[in-house]
């Protein structure tokens, strides 16, 4: 059965420093990968998505996520963030080919202190 | 923007009581999902549905049970809540045609049995 580790549960930093948010997932078969964010009190919005081509993915915000199959990783970038990107990001993945539902990993808190 | 809705948005009941989370979603989407989330952890898919009188049970056993008499409304009832079912309870919903579709998310339900 796939799994998604997201290595970090909580990343603390300031204002306007780089973040990464790591993600590692078990398939060894061909998957789709994604990125969603949780605002507080709010439903989970997709950020980004991996589903073939390129390795480097961008999405909305500002944010990107380099596939790695080699390393089975998913890693979240975003090179200056931001007071308003204080969220829960999670990690999720799903064989492609077919119709299976999305395996999430236990989410990243970030912190953006001013 | 997604068009889900999820009522009510916090509940609060006192053990024994039956309950039912109200889903729906205006775009049509044929695959509809309900999602357990406790701080923490992974959410864990724990009922979805194809479409009209389509109902599986998901990863992680519950008990709860769904019903989806029409394609845009898909509830979730606990016919005798317990303070083990306090959790946010998030919907979402998905178009079946394709190689990949987005899955949309609604608010969420943060329960609280007493």
């Amino acid at each position: 059965a796939q799994s998604v580790t997201q290595l970090d549960s909580q990343v603390p930093v300031f204002e306007e420093a780089p973040v990464e948010l790591r993600c590692n997932y078990s398939s060894s078969v061909s998957v789709y990968l994604f990125w969603y964010v949780q605002y507080p009190n709010q439903g989970l919005q997709l950020l980004l998505k991996y589903l073939s081509g390129s390795t480097l993915v961008k999405g909305i915000n500002g944010f990107e996520a380099e596939f790695n199959k080699s390393q089975t990783s998913f890693h979240l970038r975003k090179p200056s963030v931001h007071i308003s990107d204080t969220a829960e990001y999670f990690c999720a993945v799903r064989s492609s080919g077919s119709q299976g539902n999305l395996i999430f990993g236990k989410g990243t808190k970030l912190s953006v202190k001013p | 923007e997604a068009d889900i809705y999820q009522t009510p948005r916090y509940l609060v009941i006192g053990t024994g009581k039956k309950i039912t989370l109200e889903c729906s979603q205006t775009m049509g989407h044929d695959k509809m999902y309900w999602y357990q989330q406790d701080p923490g952890m992974e959410l864990h898919l724990i009922h979805y549905s194809y479409g009209v009188n389509s109902t599986e049970k998901g990863d992680l056993s519950s008990e709860s049970t769904v019903s989806r008499i029409r394609t845009e409304h898909f509830p979730l009832t606990l016919e005798s809540a317990r303070p083990s079912h306090t959790s946010q309870y998030l919907c979402a919903s998905t178009r079946m045609q394709g190689a990949y579709n987005e899955q949309f998310f609604g608010p969420g339900t943060r329960l609280t049995v007493l």
